[in-house]
Parts: structure tokens; sequence; C-alpha cells
């Protein structure tokens, strides 16, 4: 197995472009979770899907945040526009189906974003 | 709501020293799953272990060992014997009332001096 595969591996752009970070989880997990690290604010949770659908999106920080996860293979958080505060590891983590909160999570490499 | 503090920053210790790394949780629930991830210099998150809130039993896992104290809402990792190789970030994390959010601790910083 390939494991959880993030794309791209870092991201660099200016403020105010769009930015798409990309996660194919692994086949058979159906539940899949965003995450952000920053030396500040540690690893905060972002999203997460179960068998495609947003369960809990309160960790969204705001209205320029967003993700889709159009089948079970892809999700995608976009950032439109981005903003030198968001800098930072966008991880991505899936999990399969197991007794409820005992979810162990697999991560991807993650991608390391810097706005300029 | 749920929270994992790690108090300790960062920790320094010489190989072969045994380390104990501190982990204190906060949840009303009474079902709930206590985790330990690693994170390398590589950067990803690697598992460790879990826990339920109905096994107090403590783990051996080679030179890793864990602590897991309801009456002080503890889930300590002991590394006996450390070696550069355990140098990482390792973070304390809980998930509570059967959902699968999970609630990471700030981590604590081990570096293993050779």
């Amino acid at each position: 197995d390939a494991g959880v595969i993030q794309s791209p591996r870092h991201e660099v752009t200016e403020m105010g472009q769009e930015v798409t970070l990309r996660c194919k989880p692994i086949s058979g997990h159906d539940y899949l979770f965003w995450y952000r690290q920053t030396m500040m604010r540690g690893l905060e949770l972002l999203i997460y899907f179960n068998n495609n659908v947003p369960i809990d999106d309160s960790g969204m920080p705001e209205d320029r945040f967003s993700a889709k996860m159009p089948n079970a293979s892809f999700s995608t958080l976009k950032i439109q526009p981005s903003e030198p505060r968001d800098s930072a590891v966008y991880f991505c983590a899936s999990s399969f189906p197991g007794l409820p909160g005992a979810n162990v999570l697999t991560f991807g490499a993650g991608s390391r974003l810097t706005v300029l | 709501a749920q929270k994992v503090t790690q108090a300790q920053t960062e920790i320094s210790v010489v190989e072969k020293e045994d380390v104990t790394l501190d982990c204190v949780y906060e949840t009303r629930d009474t079902t709930y799953y206590l985790f330990w991830y690693k994170q390398p210099p590589s950067g990803e998150l690697v598992f460790l272990i879990r826990r339920n809130s109905f096994d107090e039993q403590n783990e051996i896992s080679g030179r890793y060992s864990w602590n897991f104290q309801k009456s002080t809402s503890s889930f300590n990792f002991t590394i006996t014997a450390s070696q550069v190789v355990d140098s990482a970030v390792y973070f304390c994390a809980l998930s509570s009332g059967g959902y699968q959010k999970v609630t990471f601790g700030t981590g604590t910083k081990l570096q293993v001096i050779p």
C-alpha cells in the first residue's frame, strides 16, 4: 500500500493567490481528515469526512478555506485568497472503519505551504 | 470538550538514559481513546499506541512503555535506554464521546544526544 498521498509537498505562493492541496487516502479507509500544523497553534483539525460527506468543519478558520471529497479516493483543500498567516504544514490523514472514536490515523507526508 | 496537555515542550537526554514524556487529558466522557504519535525530523506523523478508557493495563513494546492512570488523567510514555533515533516530537492525543475527532496535545520535542 502506498499510504496516504499528498501533493504538492511544497508550495510557495504570493498573497491573494488560490492554493489547492490534494490528498489520496488509503483504499478502504472511509474517514479522511485535514489537519494544519503551525508552531503557534500545533496540530489543528480543520475538517473531516466520512464516506465522502463532511462531518465536522468547525475547525475551518474562515470562508477562505474550503474542502471537498468528490469520491472515496480524492480530497482537496482550497484556500482562496491565500494570506501569509496561512503558511503552515497541512496534513491529510485517513482511517478505516472501527469502534467510534477508536480510529488510528494514517498521515500523509504533509504539504508545506508558504504564502509570501 | 476534550483537552490534552503536554507540559514538557522540549527535553534533552544523553543516549542510553531513560526519559518519560508526560500527558494529561481532560474529558467528561467515560468512553475515550488515548493515542501517542511520533513525528521524526522527516515530518510524517507515525502512530505508536492506542488505549481505551476501560483498559488501564500498562503496556510495553520493546524500549517503549506506557502508563495509563485514570485517577490522575494521565497517559505517560517512557523510553528506556534512549537512542539517537528516538529524537522526534511526540504527540499525545485523545478522542472521546464516540466521535472521530482526535485532539492533539502541543507535543514534546525529544532530543537524544549521542
